[in-house]
């Protein structure tokens, strides 16, 4: 059985910096892409970065780069997410997802986390 | 970028069908058979139910359909039931940016 679970989110200060965990288990996970997708309170979902199965390409939303690192780590089964300089816009619930495919091309996220909450605030 | 556009809302009765279009450009949804939906019930974690225009995953009704026209795409649900109530969201890849973008999200009623 697929199993993504994210941890990490917390109530965080404008300006500082956060790291989100997904650990996975159930599938080959350096067979495929992993992405963060992000739903704010009230508001769609928003796709954030995405990351190919051996981290040869990287995306990231316009709303996050040069703030958010993704990375991954094949041998310990598990997805990154750094976030730095955090804003308030950046408040939402931050699901780990699976892609069905070995690009970072989202050709469809088979397998969601539960989420983890980041709230930017002071 | 802007998120692609889909109704904020449509409403149907039970055993009816609905359909919730998608629009895109041309460097995306008119491209690309990259195309992907998603059913959000609140509280949940969403679930993929068409993917490359077309294809439904296992386990997913034959009620859900998808398909595209030029620059926009439409999921298709039909033989409406009460549990089908929930947000939908269309996905696709841009060549703009090189990576992903969701549509607003449409909210279905089941009367």
């Amino acid at each position: 059985e697929v199993n993504l679970v994210e941890i990490g989110g917390t109530l965080v200060q404008p300006g500082r910096s956060l790291r989100l965990s997904c650990a996975a288990s159930g599938f080959k996970f350096d067979m495929f892409a992993m992405h963060w997708v992000r739903q704010a309170p009230g508001k769609g979902l928003e796709w954030v970065s995405g990351i190919s199965w051996n981290s040869g390409s990287i995306v990231y939303a316009e709303s996050v780069k040069g703030r958010f690192t993704i990375s991954r780590d094949n041998a310990k089964n598990s997805l990154y997410l750094q976030m730095n300089s955090l804003r308030r816009e950046d408040t939402a619930l931050y699901y780990c997802v699976k892609d069905m495919g070995e690009a970072e091309v989202g050709t469809g996220f088979d397998y969601w986390g539960q989420g983890t909450l980041v709230t930017v605030s002071s | 970028q802007s998120a692609l556009t889909q109704p904020a809302s449509v409403s149907g009765s039970p055993g009816q069908s609905i359909t919730i279009s998608c629009t895109g450009t041309s460097s995306d949804i008119g491209t690309y058979n990259l195309i992907s939906w998603y059913q959000h019930h609140p509280g949940e974690a969403p679930k993929l139910i068409i993917f490359e225009v077309t294809k439904r995953p296992s386990g997913i009704s034959s009620r859900f359909s998808g398909s595209k026209s030029a620059n926009t795409a439409s999921l298709t649900i039909s033989g409406l039931q009460s549990e089908d109530e929930a947000d939908y969201y269309c996905c696709s890849y841009s060549d703009v940016i090189t990576s992903v973008l969701f549509g607003g999200g449409t909210k279905l009623t089941v009367l």
